[in-house]
């Protein structure tokens, strides 16, 4: 099946500093992938859609500024929160959409998750 | 406004009892419905379902889905405690959307 990895698993880094995350597709080619958060307890919330070679979309209430998105291949996308704050502390997954067939149908695949806490 | 709802929110089972999970959507342009199971890492795809009436099946477990009522169920037979989790259902929308619910926390008692 389709595979989809996240790097690092796990990060904790100081106040004010910047992580980024690593989403990658291992066996397909993804020209969409999201990023979502999601709280203890809670479900996933969608916050951008990153195209390939294209600017991401940002979903009502997320700021670009502070969580910057590349997807520069068919293959990675990258996450970076900037000038990290505590309340930023949070697991955050990022899935690839794999296009199969005919129909338009498609799958989303989800990586691993990084939890990120910041002190 | 798009919605996606599960129900109960959480369930207590014994081994070997058979649960049935509930999603119920309001989702314009409707494309998919997809079924998750999360565990203590990301969710893990566990079906697809884009016609009304027929079920898919892997192993112990099956779905279907009715597009004229708007819902979809995920049944589990003969549960284990391996079966603990939260299960996850997506609703796919226009662009690239796709609708979350609350989710379904199942735990197993042996």
């Amino acid at each position: 099946g389709a595979v989809v990895s996240q790097h690092p698993s796990r990060v904790i880094c100081k106040s004010g500093t910047s992580v980024k995350i690593e989403c990658r597709s291992l066996d397909f080619q993804a020209t969409t992938m999201f990023w979502y958060r999601q709280f203890p307890k809670q479900s996933l919330m969608l916050m951008a859609t990153s195209n390939e070679g294209s600017k991401a979309t940002y979903e009502q209430g997320v700021e670009k500024d502070k969580f910057l998105i590349n997807h520069a291949s068919l293959t990675l996308s990258t996450l970076t929160v900037t000038s990290a704050h505590p309340e930023d502390s949070s697991f955050y997954i990022c899935s690839a959409r794999d296009r199969k067939g005919g129909g338009g149908q498609e799958t989303q695949y989800f990586g691993p998750g990084t939890r990120l806490l910041v002190l | 406004e798009d919605k996606v709802v599960q129900s109960p929110l959480s369930l207590v089972v014994h081994e070997g009892d058979t649960v049935t999970l509930n999603c119920s959507y309001e989702v314009t342009n409707f494309r998919s419905l997809l079924w998750y199971k999360q565990e203590k890492k990301a969710p893990t795809f566990l079906f697809m379902l884009t016609s009304s009436g027929i079920e898919k099946k892997s192993g112990r477990l099956s779905s279907i889905l009715d597009k004229k009522e708007l819902f979809s169920i995920l049944n589990i037979t003969a549960t284990q405690t391996g079966d603990s989790a939260v299960y996850l259902c997506a609703v796919g929308g226009p662009g690239n959307q796709f609708y979350f619910g609350t989710g379904t926390s199942l735990t197993v008692i042996p």
